[in-house]
Order: structure tokens, then sequence, then C-alpha cells
């Protein structure tokens, strides 16, 4: 596997379920970035994580939970998750946290019923 | 407010057609712009980055150019092909900060056609 992978990439969940997506970079990089794209909408920042530790959280409701256990895999649990949440959410990487040019995984299509 | 705005929203052309697609932005102080392309149901793809110095920068049949002075930017696509087809997404980096000081534009919606 090469560049940043996602998992699933496609995901239908109520309400009330609980369900995480899962990034995954073989670039080596050290910055991995949450990001929600709705249709019609700029992309926005959700989470950074540099060197496994969150540096931004851009006022994202607790019904997203991130979590990074290491530079090469980010997750994103999510529960009690609203229509509204409805969006492709990419995952990227970075060399290192900064303005650095940012390589994109292929997205979870998320849609909640 | 840091705005980047990318015009038509959508357009059809015919495949072996050109087209050019703008981007004007209000960032200021300006360092990079950046050209994505995101095929439907896929992550962004860097396509070229200019710096402020920098007013061309060619990537195969893509052609992008920067007006640093009047803040706008534009793609050019030349003899289209389907694989064409997907959004094209500007986003301008300011000189200083971190990940949540880009700002993105929406994209312009290309489709190339038989």
């Amino acid at each position: 596997e090469t560049g940043v992978t996602q998992t699933p990439r496609h995901l239908v969940m109520g309400m009330t379920n609980k369900k995480s997506l899962k990034c995954e970079q073989h670039l080596g990089h050290n910055a991995m970035y949450w990001y929600k794209q709705s249709a019609k909408k700029p992309l926005e920042l959700m989470f950074v994580y540099n060197f496994k530790e969150q540096t931004e959280n851009n006022s994202v409701p607790s019904r997203f939970s991130p979590e990074c256990p290491n530079s090469s895999h980010l997750f994103l649990h999510l529960h009690t998750l609203q229509p509204e949440d409805s969006a492709l959410y990419l995952c990227a990487s970075s060399q290192a946290r900064g303005l650095y040019e940012q390589y994109f995984g292929p997205g979870t299509r998320l849609t909640v019923t | 407010k840091n705005q980047v705005e990318q015009s038509p929203q959508s357009l059809i052309i015919l495949e072996g057609k050109n087209c050019t697609l703008q981007c004007n932005y209000t960032v200021s102080p300006f360092s990079n712009l950046r050209w994505y392309k995101q095929d439907t149901g896929r992550g962004p793809v860097s396509l070229t980055i200019m710096t402020f110095s920098e007013n061309t920068k060619s990537n195969g049949r893509y052609t992008a150019t920067l007006d640093a002075d009047t803040k706008q930017s534009s793609l050019h696509i030349t003899a289209s092909q389907l694989s064409d087809s997907a959004s094209y997404i500007c986003v301008v980096s300011p000189f200083t900060g971190t990940a949540s000081k880009l700002t993105f534009g929406t994209g312009t919606r290309l489709q190339v056609t038989l």
C-alpha cells in the first residue's frame, strides 16, 4: 500500500450507532488531518495531529472523537451523529505540522440515516 | 476574512477543447497557491503549486497562472480528455500559520463529454 488509505470507503449508520473511520499513511509523515467535505462547501478542517498529539480542534462537536495512536494511524470515532453529518470525510498527512503540502486519502462517504 | 472564490461553479466542454478555470482570493499576506484535482468519490490530488513570485507553472496539459497583484489565478486545461472530468479546487496559503490557515475554494466541477 502506498500513500494514504482510508477504510471503510462507504458507511451508512443510524443516529444511535457507534462507528469508526480509519486512516493510515505510508509516507513517513508526522502530521495527520481530518477534513469534512460537504456538497458545494469548501473543505472544513476538523482536527490536526502532530507526532500523535492533537494540535488543532476546529470547534468540532464532541460526537466526533479522534484518536491517533502513532504517526501512521488516525481514527475518527463517531457516535450519535445527525443527518447533517453526512459528508465525505477525508484524511490527509503532511511531512510536518505547518503549511506543508498535504496528501489526501480517498475519503469515507458517510451517510447518517 | 480570508476567502477564495472560484468560477465557474460548473462547466461542460467537449473532448479536445480547451478551458480555463478562475480563482480569486483575498488571503494576505500570501505565500502560495495550489490547484488540486478531485475525482468523484476520491481525495484531492495536487496539480500545481505556485509561490507569490511565480506567475506560471505547467503540469502536462495543465497550466496555472498567478497574478499576485490582482490576487487572481487561473488553471488552463489544453486538449481536454474524458479523464479530466473532476472538481478542481484552489487552495491559498498565508505566509505563516498552520493548516487551519489554509483557505479552500468550493471548486469548479468540470465535465468533459464526447
